[in-house]
């Protein structure tokens, strides 16, 4: 079975801190992805990367970036954070960069900024 | 208009009953299509791939109909441990990112 692990479930942060969320995956994926939730509003697609160093925007990039400097690692980092950012923040991986293929999650990280 | 939109919800059934929701997508190039489930506070997880000649798994049957950009999700025998919200989801182009649809809440009486 495919493994996503997020380093943690919940978090407690306060505004302007750098926050940095991390994902793993176990399977070798190249895709990884990461989205935040929020009641109403669904799953929204914040970065995801294709290949380690490589990166795109999603839909919602502003106040979030990304790392990816090794295959099976995808870090999101809120540079200066803000109340706004309170979400569910989901990491996903999935197989082939052409492929169609379904994505796999990991638990999710509920994180709240005061 | 969303790029996949999915019936309203919630939908509030007794147990046994058989349920179909329905979702349909804009992008005519797209070529995956799937159904996940997300429990309360919880990741979504794949149910299961839609396959152009419809597939079924159990109690689960989805369809596909390409011309009408249309997906459905038939759910035979509801189970209580069937609540839960259900996902639409399509490619969005030949690379890995997906489409979520908001989702569709069923819950399942006794």
């Amino acid at each position: 079975d495919v493994k996503v692990t997020q380093s943690s479930r919940y978090l407690v942060k306060r505004t302007g801190e750098k926050v940095f969320l991390e994902c793993v995956q176990d399977m070798d994926h190249e895709n990884m992805f990461w989205y935040r939730q929020d009641p109403g509003l669904g799953l929204r697609l914040i970065y995801f990367s294709y290949d380690v160093k490589m990166k795109e925007k999603g839909d919602i990039p502003e106040g979030y970036s990304v790392s990816r400097e090794k295959k099976e690692r995808f870090s999101l980092i809120l540079e200066s954070a803000s109340t706004n950012q309170t979400s569910m923040y989901l990491c996903a991986s999935s197989f082939q960069p052409r492929g169609n293929q379904p994505q796999h999650f990991g638990d999710g990280t509920r994180l709240s900024i005061l | 208009r969303k790029e996949v939109e999915q019936d309203p919800g919630p939908f509030n059934v007794p147990e046994g009953a058989t349920v179909a929701f329905n979702c349909t997508y804009s992008n005519s190039a797209s070529q995956s299509f799937f159904w996940y489930r997300q429990d309360c506070r919880k990741e979504p997880k794949l149910l299961m791939s839609v396959y152009s000649s419809g597939n079924e798994d159990g109690r689960f049957t989805a369809q596909l109909n390409r011309a009408s950009q249309y997906i459905s999700l038939l759910i035979r025998d509801s189970k209580l441990s069937d609540s839960a919200t259900y996902l639409c989801v399509v490619n969005y182009n030949q690379g890995g990112k997906l489409i979520f649809g908001q989702g569709t809440e069923l819950s399942v009486k006794p």
